[in-house]
């Protein structure tokens, strides 16, 4: 069984300051692990993915997050904050059970407010 | 990556109808997901879709509720049966990318059951 626990249910940053989003995973294998954005009434948009290659993984617009297995975690973060960060994020973990590679189990997500 | 498109948008419906979304891709793609977002909730996979086969449903989701077609390769629909408020959701959609770890996924269709 695979699970997902973001660490805060709302970060709250000014901009121009570091972001700092906490996931931790479960799995029963070796997973591979996403984090996913949700701005307002718009769909999903995959941020990066790790995949068992580097453990530091580079993403769009800035964002970076580092799979730690030792601590079973994916930690997003980013230098500087945008007023266009303001969404809701989400870790998502895949393990490769036998087949089931597909399946997605979702974090409850983090709400990041960027302030002026 | 693929490009989805749902319909409707959105609706508003009354308890005890249905209301059948349809998922259209813009390639062809084996696995296409059904997830539900509930208000101020995280996402929940209802059930995998493969085309020529029976929908695989997830613990809490059943056929008579949540009715699935997959007629072919770039296309599903999903239908929320006898609804009631607690459906009220926003229902995605989603497919397997070629190298099969991620999904790319649907605008979402945003549903209000009255």
């Amino acid at each position: 069984a695979q699970s997902v626990t973001q660490l805060d249910s709302h970060v709250s940053v000014s901009e121009g300051t570091p972001v700092l989003l906490r996931c931790n995973y479960s799995s029963s294998y070796s997973p591979s692990l996403f984090w996913y954005v949700q701005h307002p009434n718009k769909g999903l948009q995959l941020l990066l993915k790790y995949t068992s290659a580097a453990t530091l993984v580079k993403g769009i617009n800035g964002f970076e997050a580092e799979f730690k297995k030792s601590e079973t975690s994916f930690h997003l973060t980013k230098p500087s904050a945008h007023m266009s960060d303001a969404a809701e994020y989400f870790c998502v973990v895949s393990d490769d059970s036998g087949g089931s590679n597909y399946k997605l189990t979702f974090g409850k997500g983090t709400l990041l407010t960027v302030n002026p | 990556s693929a490009v989805i498109s749902q319909k409707p948008s959105r609706d508003i419906c009354q308890r005890g109808t249905s209301l059948t979304i349809q998922c259209q891709v813009d390639s062809q793609v084996t696995m296409m997901f059904w997830y539900r977002q509930q208000p101020g909730q995280s996402l929940t996979l209802i059930a995998t879709a493969n085309q020529g086969s029976e929908a695989t449903y997830e613990s809490g989701f059943v056929i008579d509720k949540f009715p699935i077609s997959r007629p072919n390769l770039t296309f599903s629909t999903l239908t929320v049966s006898n609804m009631s408020p607690e459906d009220s959701s926003i229902y995605l959609c989603s497919v397997e990318s070629p190298g099969g770890y991620e999904q790319y996924f649907g605008p979402g269709t945003r549903l209000t059951v009255t």
